[in-house]
């Protein structure tokens, strides 16, 4: 069992749905967590981290935690074409000295 | 403000060969990491340096070395390329190895091994 998984979609949603991107991770351990942003041929540019229980909010992003069901999410409302890219769900491992990346998922948002 | 900078940004090797990728931050960092990037696996750490002095490994770290040369450098250096040592390069930095560990990663090198 991968440390992080997410699904690799891709997942296709219309111009202006919410997308909702999701992630398991394995250690209970794991303190902080982070969706980073990556478009083709580029590097991640993070998006969002969220260390405690709960839903935090970030203009059209949220990002939810759920760590007894150890459950990571990201909802994008209002999707845009250009949030068009894949999505990387990472947590912070080892003793909190390390991030683990789950693989990404793709999203494609549709006009 | 360059951010993290990684030099070269591609670069390609035949079978045996040697070469050191070179990351270089100027945020005033402490700790660095080196990553590599395959379809279908995601990032994998390599290596990392929580702090200036410090080198530990990551999740794949056979056929790599690596130097932390000062708080602002940290190279990556494959001392025999293989094949499958082709993959995309991806270094970061974060200000400490802690809760709220952001990274901030560079453009990336792009290396193939013939």
């Amino acid at each position: 069992q991968k440390e992080v998984e997410q699904n690799s979609g891709p997942l296709s949603v219309p111009e202006g749905a919410i997308a909702s991107l999701n992630c398991t991770y394995s250690d209970r351990g794991s303190q902080s967590f982070f969706w980073y942003r990556q478009y083709s041929g580029k590097s991640p540019e993070l998006i969002m981290f969220i260390y405690s229980n709960g839903d935090k909010e970030d203009g059209r992003f949220t990002a939810q935690l759920n760590k007894a069901s150890q459950y990571v999410s990201l909802l994008i409302r209002d999707s845009q074409p250009s949030d068009s890219a894949t999505y990387l769900c990472a947590a912070l491992t080892g003793g909190g000295n390390k991030l683990t990346f789950g693989t990404g998922t793709q999203l494609k948002v549709e006009l | 403000n360059a951010g993290v900078t990684q030099t070269p940004k591609f670069q390609v090797l035949k079978t045996g060969q040697s070469m050191t990728l070179q990351c270089a931050q100027d945020m005033n960092h402490n700790s660095m990491y080196w990553y590599r990037q395959d379809p279908g696996m995601g990032l994998r750490l390599i290596y990392y340096s929580a702090s200036e002095g410090t080198t530990d490994k990551g999740e794949v770290p056979n056929g790599y070395n690596v130097s932390r040369l000062n708080k602002r450098e940290f190279s990556l250096r494959l001392e025999s390329a293989a094949p499958s040592q082709t993959s995309v390069y991806f270094c970061a930095s974060s200000p400490q190895a802690t809760s709220g560990n952001i990274q901030y990663f560079g453009a990336g090198t792009r290396l193939s091994v013939l």
